[in-house]
């Protein structure tokens, strides 16, 4: 059984500074992890993803990877009021038939505080 | 842009219909995929497909069936829907790297 655990929050954090999002996961064959960004009544969208071991960044978002350790975690540096929202992991398991869908954590509702 | 979308945003069903959601993807994906989220449980899996009438069962596959008679084309059927299907249901086209999702439908079964 494939598992995704993330703090539900609300995990508030001021305008301008670093904010931290963890997720941990179950199945040691999981080989990507995603980070979707969700605003109350939309769907998700994707932030990033990382497959390797190590740090990932795009813009103000930086993933970093640890699979010895099973942790995904998310870092949000000049957090903006935009960011407020939550913030989901998921993971994937490749397998030879096809792209297996993912499995979500359940979110971690951030608020980033003016 | 990818292109992804939903036939209804908000669809009100009664118990022991049967339900027709419908995905339609503008971007040749071979994957498609279905979702629903409830509060307190994130969003599970309950179909994909790989491939015209190629189907795989998700985490929760039960009390629902799929088809996907075109590639673009990708339906999740509630056969007889129950209060318990109430949800928001997501559809999501994409690979091993990237997936991304439709706008949903907000399905009541009353």
């Amino acid at each position: 059984q494939k598992e995704v655990e993330q703090n539900s929050g609300p995990l508030s954090v001021p305008e301008g500074a670093i904010a931290s999002l963890n997720c941990t996961y179950s199945d040691r064959g999981s080989q990507s992890f995603f980070w979707y960004r969700q605003y109350s009544g939309k769907s998700p969208e994707l932030i990033m993803f990382i497959y390797s071991n190590g740090d990932k960044e795009d813009g103000r978002f930086t993933a970093q990877l640890n699979k010895a350790s099973q942790y995904v975690s998310l870092l949000i540096r000049d957090s903006q009021p935009s960011d407020s929202a939550t913030y989901l992991c998921a993971v994937n398991v490749y397998s030879g038939g096809g792209a297996d869908g993912l499995t979500f954590g359940k979110g971690t509702h951030l608020i980033i505080q003016p | 842009d990818v292109k992804v979308t939903q036939s209804s945003r908000y669809l009100v069903k009664r118990t022991g219909e049967k339900v027709f959601l419908e995905c339609v993807q503008d971007m040749d994906h071979e994957n498609m995929f279905w979702y629903r989220q409830d509060p307190g449980l994130g969003l599970r899996l309950i179909y994909f497909s790989y491939d015209v009438k190629m189907k795989e069962k998700g985490d929760i596959p039960e009390g629902y069936s799929v088809s996907r008679e075109k590639k673009e084309r990708f339906s999740l059927i509630l056969e007889s829907a129950s209060t318990n299907q109430t949800s928001m249901y997501l559809c999501a086209i994409g690979g091993g790297y990237e997936q991304y999702f439709g706008p949903g439908t907000r399905l009541t079964v009353t």
